[in-house]
């Protein structure tokens, strides 16, 4: 069974950093590609990151571009999203997703929440 | 803004019909990319339940449907139910701004 653990969020000050985790489970970790997607609070879903199976490739949601990068561990079969230069606006869960061979994000993290106040 | 449009809220009585739609545009929807939709309980992560614009994961109820034409997409959920109160996303890829987009979300109501 795939499972997600999201992990890392907390209350930062506006400036500040924060890294969060996804460690996977119950799949070939380096086989798939992942997302980072966040949802602020009573507002609805918004693609932050991707990253592919090999780590090769990233790309960006013009929102974070320039100050989030995301990485992955294969040997630790970890997904991380380093968050820098963080905005008020950047409140909100973050889920990462396992995305499936057809684009879309087929198994969720529960999510883990960043406030930035 | 989201890049995909949807109602912001249908509602419906038990065992009813209601559908949802999912407008974009020619770099997304309309270039061909397939879409797919996301299930949101309330206080839980998004859950896939349809994908490559019509199907349905192992597990997922056939009283889920989707359809796509043209600009456009649509969910259609038959026999509704309690337990379909959620918030639904539609989510494609876009050409134009080299990334994934999210519709605005829907939240359904069983009357």
């Amino acid at each position: 069974e795939v499972h997600l653990l999201d992990s890392g969020g907390g209350l930062v000050q506006p400036g500040g950093s924060l890294r969060l985790s996804c460690a996977a489970s119950g799949f070939t970790f380096s086989s798939y590609s992942m997302t980072w997607v966040r949802q602020a609070p009573g507002k609805g879903l918004e693609w932050v990151s991707f990253i592919s199976d090999s780590g090769s490739r990233t790309n960006y949601a013009d929102s974070v571009k320039g100050r989030f990068t995301t990485s992955r561990d294969k040997s630790k079969k970890t997904l991380y999203l380093q968050m820098n230069s963080l905005k008020v606006d950047d409140t909100a869960v973050y889920y990462c997703a396992k995305i499936g061979t057809g684009n879309y994000f087929e198994d969720w993290g529960q999510g883990t929440l960043v406030t930035v106040s | 803004q989201s890049v995909l449009t949807q109602p912001p809220s249908v509602s419906g009585a038990p065992g009813q019909r209601v559908t949802i739609s999912c407008t974009g545009s020619s770099s997304n929807i309309g270039a061909g990319y397939d879409v797919h939709w996301y299930q949101q309980l309330p206080g839980t992560a998004p859950k896939l339940l349809i994908y490559g614009d019509i199907s349905r994961p192992s597990g997922v109820p056939d009283r889920f449907s989707a359809s796509k034409s043209g600009t456009s997409a649509s969910l259609a959920i038959t026999g509704l139910q309690a337990e379909d109160e959620a918030d639904y996303y539609c989510q494609s890829y876009d050409s134009s701004l080299i990334g994934y987009v999210f519709g605005s979300g829907t939240k359904v109501s069983v009357l």
